[in-house]
């Protein structure tokens, strides 16, 4: 089973320059997310998705744009890019949506540098 | 506004003995809180999750942690470590779809546990 799969794994950008990180669950869940993890800060929602062709804001959204292309995918656009943005990102997935009481699944992450 | 807050950013104990992560939130409504673990380049795993039933939780790998509404607190804990529990471990709350965060999580700021042989 493969959960929650991001890509790239790794990216370094110049400032200025644009870029999309992909996410795709094959759990068929209605709700996906994009955090993005700073140290010492936990984890930020940037955007969510609660149910296919829905996105809302999350508490970071400044930068950042996202779009749910079906149930299974949600991507992250950065149209250009900021140091700040250095950071970690995730991908998360759950069944119901809302980010309730239920279980997300998460993405091993993708680790984003700009110079 | 509702937070939450993890006390400690490094906790680091001794194999085989207790640990304890400590977490503690504000909220005007009856939350729903969960232990999620991060270990190292990996993505987040739930431990464990308390939605009103039970106020003594338990979850994987031998981790439990108990709901105390007066002192709004959520602490993790586990009666021996094991070296494979180094990670690092998020507090995170939810709140209801009526609250003014509409059912987001809210996750702290994180605690490292170093568990040394």
């Amino acid at each position: 089973n493969a959960g929650v799969t991001q890509t790239p794994k790794f990216q370094v950008l110049k400032t200025g320059q644009s870029m999309t990180l992909q996410c795709a669950q094959d759990m068929n869940h209605n709700s996906m997310y994009w955090y993005r993890q700073d140290p010492g800060m936990g984890l930020r929602l940037i955007y969510y998705s609660a149910s296919e062709g829905t996105t809302d804001k999350g508490e970071v959204p400044n930068g950042y744009n996202v779009s749910r292309l079906n149930k299974r995918e949600f991507s992250l656009r950065l149209e250009s890019a900021a140091p700040s943005q250095t950071s970690v990102y995730f991908c998360a997935s759950s069944e119901r949506g809302g980010g309730t009481n239920e279980k997300l699944f998460f993405g091993s992450g993708t680790q984003l540098s700009v110079l | 506004a509702q937070s939450v807050t993890q006390l400690d950013s490094h906790v680091s104990v001794s194999e085989g003995t207790p640990v304890l992560l400590r977490c503690n939130y504000s909220s005007s409504y009856s939350p729903s809180l969960f232990w999620y673990v991060q270990h190292p380049n990996k993505g987040l795993q739930l431990l464990l999750k308390y939605t009103s039933a039970a106020t003594l939780v338990k979850g994987i790998n031998g981790f439990e942690a108990e709901f105390k509404k007066s002192e709004t607190s959520f602490h993790l804990t586990k009666p021996s470590a094991h070296m494979s529990d180094a990670a690092e471990y998020f507090c995170v709350v939810s709140w209801p779809r009526g609250s003014n965060q509409g059912g987001k999580l809210i996750f702290g700021q994180g605690t490292e546990l170093s568990v040394k042989p």
